[in-house]
């Protein structure tokens, strides 16, 4: 079945430096998954962070950015400087392109910034 | 700005007893879900409704249901509820397939 496996538990990173997040993925559909990070900041609900559907293509949002590599089936979350207000639990995950419905998330990472 | 809500927020009972949560989303979106949440932070999903026809069921226990009035509202029923469901279980939304929104969870205790 489908599955989504990303860096696992806790990273620390001080402020400003660089953060890469691991996310590789197995789906079972004919064509290519969307792939999407979503990231859930201390005290609100789970939120989208950015989506990608096209196999090539980049997404970012909020400095945060993400390549759809279809060759390694990967989806890595980097940002090239981190600030304390990036501290948060960030999950990747998929959906497949005949069914659009199910979301299938990794395990979570927690990301804290240290000042 | 919260556009799907979820109650409660907490719930603590026994084991045996019947509970139910409540979501209800103001998005104007036609498909509604309930994920589980367990307590090694993995996120999987149990239903999803798309204007009251049950679209997803991933081997979920029978002692779960699903309730939708509407395409508004999706409530979650634990007919008999047992100590593995403890958990965080999370409400979303979506349109036409589209990315999915959340509530904030409601969280269970079983004792």
């Amino acid at each position: 079945g489908d599955s989504v496996t990303q860096t696992e538990g806790q990273v620390t990173v001080s402020e400003s430096k660089s953060l890469i997040i691991n996310c590789t993925y197995s789906a079972t559909s004919i064509g290519y998954p969307n792939l999407f990070w979503y990231v859930r900041y201390p005290g609100e609900g789970l939120q989208l962070l950015l989506k990608v559907i096209t196999a090539g293509q980049k997404g970012s949002s909020r400095g945060f950015e993400a390549t759809y590599n279809k060759e390694a089936t990967s989806f890595h979350l980097q940002k090239a400087s981190v600030q304390e207000s990036d501290s948060a639990v960030y999950y990747c995950a998929l959906s497949e392109g005949t069914n659009y419905n199910v979301l299938y998330f990794g395990s979570g990472t927690k990301l804290t910034v240290e000042p | 700005e919260t556009a799907v809500f979820q109650t409660p927020n907490y719930h603590v009972t026994q084991v045996g007893n019947e509970v139910s949560f409540n979501c209800k989303q103001t998005l104007g979106h036609d498909t509604m879900y309930w994920y589980k949440q367990d307590s090694k932070k993995l996120l999987k999903i149990m239903f999803s409704y798309n204007n009251k026809q049950l679209i997803v069921n991933e081997t979920v226990p029978r002692r779960f249901s699903p309730q939708s009035s509407d395409k508004a509202h999706l409530n979650l029923r634990i007919k008999s509820v047992e100590p593995e469901d403890s958990a965080v279980y999370l409400c979303a939304s979506s349109h036409r397939g589209r990315e999915q929104y959340f509530g904030p969870g409601t969280r269970l205790t079983v004792l």
